[in-house]
């Protein structure tokens, strides 16, 4: 799987867009860009997925860089509750020897009251 | 439908004790993955099976763990002879196949291993 960097935390005020950026400049024509959270004590929470098409779902949104190399998490209104860290992992979809997600050290987002 | 369900949610092992942590898949999937977040760590991928087959252990330690993932039941990773470095969270995780799509991969809440 292609490394990806993230900073290593931010801060959002509660109920503005929060923004997170992921880049993955070696990334392959058949990888996908992946979000998952983590809040404090809980499992890995899947949030989206896409491949070069920015995506959106009912928790976020997903831009994708026309040349693939950044994408941007948008929570488009963030909440106490989203103070997690977020992890962006690109992964070759559609079976070999990536099946797996390989995960950094991803971005710790603190919103704010 | 139900999610990625582990049990126990937290375990307590004194010292040379055995750990079984189990693990039911989403239903319809039949791909499970087990990683360990040793305190203040990462997610670190432990083993990939899928029914009653080893796909990759590659990040199991050599002694003293292993895995399964019968025909019927759930996945089950078991520690022999547990130590303190062995206290950690361990999540499962599964999808619905590893092909082209719905391979989508779904954590569960994790089961916390904690050695006395």
């Amino acid at each position: 799987d292609a490394k990806t960097t993230q900073p290593t935390s931010m801060d959002c005020a509660e109920g503005r867009a929060a923004n997170l950026p992921c880049n993955h400049s070696t990334i392959s024509g058949n990888e996908y860009v992946y979000w998952y959270r983590q809040i404090h004590s809980q499992g890995p929470q899947y949030i989206i997925h896409g491949l070069k098409n920015n995506e959106t779902n009912e928790m976020a949104s997903l831009i994708i860089t026309e040349d693939r190399k950044s994408s941007t998490l948008i929570l488009p209104h963030a909440t106490l509750r989203d103070t997690a860290v977020y992890y962006c992992i690109v992964r070759v979809e559609g079976g070999g020897s990536n099946y797996k997600l390989t995960f950094g050290k991803g971005t710790l987002l603190t919103v704010n009251p | 439908n139900a999610g990625v369900m582990q049990n126990p949610r937290h375990l307590v092992r004194r010292r040379g004790q055995e750990a079984r942590l189990r693990c039911s898949p989403m239903k319809g999937h039949s791909h499970v993955y087990w990683y360990r977040q040793l305190p203040e760590e990462g997610l670190k991928f432990m083993v990939y099976l899928q029914k009653e087959n080893i796909i990759d252990e590659s990040g199991m330690p050599k002694e003293r763990f292993s895995a399964e993932f019968p025909k019927e039941g759930p996945s089950i990773l078991r520690i022999q002879q547990v130590v303190r470095g062995d206290s950690a969270a361990y999540f499962c995780a599964s999808s619905r196949s590893q092909g082209a799509y719905g391979n989508t991969i779904y954590f569960g809440e994790g089961s916390w291993l904690t050695v006395v």
